[in-house]
């Protein structure tokens, strides 16, 4: 069956670019979506399609796929960007990443 | 602006049955365009995609669940509706209801938002 691969943990510095991948047998051809969510809140769309921003979604979040690695980049990060994200693929049916727990310290 | 809330019981016995609901507000499940996903995350973990359907009935189930799981759609009362068969302590968990978007009616470009508050459901004698 197909699985998404995350790093458990990314620790990056506040005004720093944090870079958060997602790993699967030839995900570049297929679609992916990342999810941000903090302690007790539902999770938030933050790319789709692997490249699309939703409005309301800062530019400094931006989305890449390819071969089999799906990147979601951070720039500038900020303390209010803590939390866990998880990527998102189609696969037979609906797929999440593991989630990756982002520090900013 | 969408908004989802999920509502059913906190609690429910093993072996049981569980039954939970979303209703949509702000927009109309008949729209269609879209499709209607409930999902899960177990105490401390990932996401587990449970199934969605579509304003016309047509539904999809994760392969891992189908054989315990429904999904129904009620367009007049604008909400849709999970049930989950012969539940075991490994069906607690936070469900969320969540709107699918495809492109062009492609499942394999779906993202999901905007996301319901989630309701914990907890399988306990």
């Amino acid at each position: 069956s197909y699985e998404l691969t995350q790093p458990p943990s990314v620790s990056v510095s506040p005004g720093q670019t944090a870079t958060i991948t997602c790993s699967g047998d030839k995900l570049g051809d297929k679609y992916a979506s990342w999810y941000h969510q903090r302690p007790g809140q539902s999770p938030v769309l933050l790319i789709y399609q692997n490249t699309k921003r939703p409005s309301g979604i800062p530019e400094r979040f931006s989305g890449s796929n390819s071969g089999n690695t799906a990147t979601l980049t951070i720039s500038g990060t900020q303390a209010m960007d803590e939390g866990d994200y998880y990527c998102q693929t189609w696969d037979s049916s609906t797929l999440f990443g593991g989630g990756t727990k982002l520090t900013v310290l | 602006q969408l908004q989802l809330q999920e509502s059913g019981p906190g609690l429910v016995k093993p072996s049981q049955t569980l039954s939970l609901t979303c209703a949509v507000s702000g927009g109309s499940i008949s729209s269609g365009g879209y499709y209607w996903s409930w999902i899960r995350q177990h105490p401390g973990k990932g996401l587990e995609w449970i199934a969605y359907i579509y304003y016309t009935g047509s539904t999809y189930y994760n392969p891992s669940l189908k054989s315990r799981v429904s999904i129904s759609v009620d367009t007049s009362k604008n909400q849709f509706s999970l049930t989950l068969r012969s539940v075991t302590a490994a069906d607690t968990a936070v469900y969320y209801c969540a709107r699918e978007g495809l492109w062009f009616g492609d499942p394999t470009s779906n993202w999901f938002d905007p996301w319901g508050q989630g309701t914990l459901v907890t399988v306990s004698s």
